[in-house]
Formats: C-alpha cells, sequence, structure tokens
C-alpha cells in the first residue's frame, strides 16, 4: 500500500486569512489529483497535476505538484465560508490505481 | 444531466446476508471503481474496471466481488457480510482514468 499523508488533519480558520494544506509520500507519482468532499457527498475534483514542479491555479486556489512527485501542496487565499469541507489528495502510477490521503477537513468561520 | 448512481444509498443488514449495492453512469465512461471511506483511513479502492469484462482488484478487494457486464453498469457484491464491512461505499466513473466522477454514496451497516 502506498501512503499519502495530509496535513493538517483538522484546521479551522477566519474567513480572509490564508493556508496550505499538505500531502506527502515516500512513494513517486505520476499523477496526483485534489478532491473536496462535503458531507454526504462523493468527492469532486478539483486539479489533476502530472509534471514535477507543476503549479495550477483555480481561483483562489493554488495547486503544485513537488519536483520529485513525492509531495504535493494546496494554498487557499482569503478562505471563504463556501471553502469548508473535506479536502483529499490521491496519487496514480497508473491511472487505474488510486492511493487517498486521510483528508484535511477545513472550517471556514464567518 | 451526467451523473454516477448509487443504489441503495443507506442499507442496513446482518451478517451473512449477501447484498448487491448497484453503481450506473451516464456517461459512456470505459473505467469504473469502487472505494470504501472509513474515518482515520481515508477512501481505499476496493475494485477498478478498465472495460466491459475487464476487473482488477484494488488495495482491499477481500470479501468483494464485482462485474463489468455493461458499459455503465458496475454492481459491488458482499457474498457474505461481515461487520468490518461496515462502511460508507463510493462508486466513481472516469474517461481517462484521471478526472473520477463519484457517486453520492452507500453507507452500510452490517450487525
Amino acid at each position: 500500500t502506498q501512503l499519502l499523508e495530509q496535513s493538517p488533519q483538522f484546521l479551522s480558520i477566519q474567513e480572509g486569512e490564508n493556508l496550505t494544506v499538505y500531502c506527502n509520500s515516500s512513494s513517486v507519482f505520476s499523477s496526483l489529483q485534489w478532491y473536496r468532499q462535503e458531507p454526504g457527498e462523493g468527492p469532486v475534483l478539483l486539479v489533476t497535476v502530472v509534471t514535477g514542479g507543476e503549479v495550477k491555479k483555480l481561483k483562489r486556489l493554488t495547486f503544485q505538484f513537488g519536483d520529485a512527485r513525492k509531495d504535493s501542496s494546496l494554498h487557499i487565499t482569503a478562505a471563504q465560508p463556501g471553502d469548508t469541507g473535506l479536502y483529499l489528495c490521491a496519487g496514480s502510477n497508473t491511472g487505474n490505481q488510486f492511493y487517498f490521503g486521510t483528508g484535511t477537513s477545513l472550517t471556514v468561520i464567518p | 444531466e451526467a451523473q454516477v448512481t448509487q443504489n441503495p444509498r443507506y442499507l442496513i443488514t446482518v451478517t451473512g446476508k449477501k447484498l448487491t449495492v448497484t453503481c450506473s453512469q451516464n456517461m459512456n465512461h470505459e473505467y469504473m471503481s469502487w472505494y470504501r471511506q472509513d474515518p482515520g483511513l481515508g477512501l481505499r479502492q476496493i475494485y477498478y474496471s478498465m472495460n466491459v469484462e475487464v476487473t482488477d482488484k484494488g488495495d482491499v478487494p477481500e470479501g468483494y466481488k464485482v462485474s463489468r457486464k455493461e458499459k455503465r453498469n458496475f454492481p459491488l457484491i458482499l457474498e457474505s457480510p461481515s461487520p468490518n464491512q461496515t462502511s460508507l461505499y463510493f462508486c466513481a466513473s472516469s474517461k481517462t482514468g484521471l478526472a473520477q466522477y463519484f457517486g453520492p454514496g452507500t453507507r452500510l451497516l452490517v450487525l
């Protein structure tokens, strides 16, 4: 089993603050995905990164894939209550098998 | 509307009573997969399918069976459920194997 560790596990911040979530592994992945999951729903894909060092931006969210393709980060600028949710990273080498992190539960307080 | 549907959404059963959770997608996706989500363990892949009649084991396949007779359907079968299979189950589909679309989940309790 390829383990993906996310940190922090829980995060509670005030609206308008910035935050970074980390996803680390001892394994190399050919691609890494970030999802957001809300209570009672399935995960929803935010982004896929495939190149070491790649940076992708999605409005106030910035995703980075580590140069060695073992780690990734998600940075949120000026967090809003609508950003509240469980953030999951998932790594894959084959496009068939996926290994998910345990998640970061984010609460943004208005 | 493009979607992945799962049925039932909630199920309470007893040890040893065979059950099937259905999954259907209307996006003509080749790839489909089943996951279970448990507190502290995250999402773990049970089985996946690259296309009709092609299935393979994920990380935690023990106690589960799947079939892929049609492109749109990928049922998950528990022949003899046990309490350690109590979990939240998600089905997902994808065209490329990267951008996965998840269903709403099935919450299973095995007594």
